[in-house]
């Protein structure tokens, strides 16, 4: 079964820096989503994305975070200047059509990939 | 705003027994998705089970099955038959209409006594 792929499995990186992670969606899927889980906290959403643009976001995600499909298999987030506080999971998703619409309307379900450990130093 | 709460941190069951797992959530909406995703511990997400709100049969697959009580705004997972590969984090989720976000609970820990 195909799945959602997320590179890496773990990024240290010292505060300040900018990170990228990266995700490989269902290949036939076209809505991406980005949701993050801090330590001892609920999954959040960040973000959702369609035809190269954002579709949706929550109010975490802010002028340091953006998303980019590069080319046609990733899906990037990128944090620019990265604080303390951005230390969480990071879990990418994706979906084949708009949930409530297609076949099946609203069963389309969001597919997870493993997540990204990101820790802040 | 939409929440969703689960209210039981950690549960735990004997292999072969039931096991229900509460959430309820918060809406002013009347047509939503409802969800249980599980996540053992290799982290990835799997979804177990749906609900539409405007369904009022309870939704089932294999051995899991839903409560859906759309008054009460209550959506628990009833785990029949529990196995050992059952063992995992449990999250509800719900999805507003016309939304893409899913808005999750704080997710249960269910472990499977032998």
């Amino acid at each position: 079964e195909p799945e959602v792929t997320q590179t890496p499995s773990h990024q240290v990186t010292q505060m300040g820096q900018e990170v990228i992670l990266r995700c490989v969606p269902i290949s036939n899927h076209l809505y991406f989503y980005w949701y993050r889980q801090i330590l001892g906290q609920k999954v959040e959403f960040l973000v959702s994305f369609y035809n190269n643009e954002i579709s949706e976001k929550s109010e975490i995600f802010d002028d340091q975070f953006s998303v980019e499909r590069p080319d046609g298999s990733n899906f990037t987030l990128k944090i620019r200047s990265t604080k303390l506080e951005d230390s969480a999971m990071y879990f990418c998703a994706s979906s084949h059509n708009r949930p409530g619409q297609g076949p099946g309307g609203s069963n389309q379900p969001q597919h997870f990939g493993d997540g990204t450990r990101l820790s802040i130093l | 705003a939409q929440t969703v709460t689960q209210s039981q941190p950690e549960m735990s069951v004997q292999e072969a027994e039931t096991v229900t797992l509460s959430c309820t959530y918060d809406t002013s909406e009347s047509d939503y998705y409802l969800f249980w995703y599980k996540q053992p511990p290799s982290r990835q997400m799997i979804l177990v089970i749906r609900q539409e709100a405007y369904k009022q049969q309870n939704a089932t697959e294999n051995r899991f099955s839903v409560n859906f009580q759309k008054a009460a705004k209550s959506f628990s997972l009833k785990i029949s038959d529990s196995q050992l590969g059952d063992a995992a984090m449990y999250f509800c989720a719900y999805r507003p209409p016309g939304a893409q976000k899913l808005v999750f609970g704080q997710g249960t820990r269910l472990t499977i006594n032998p």
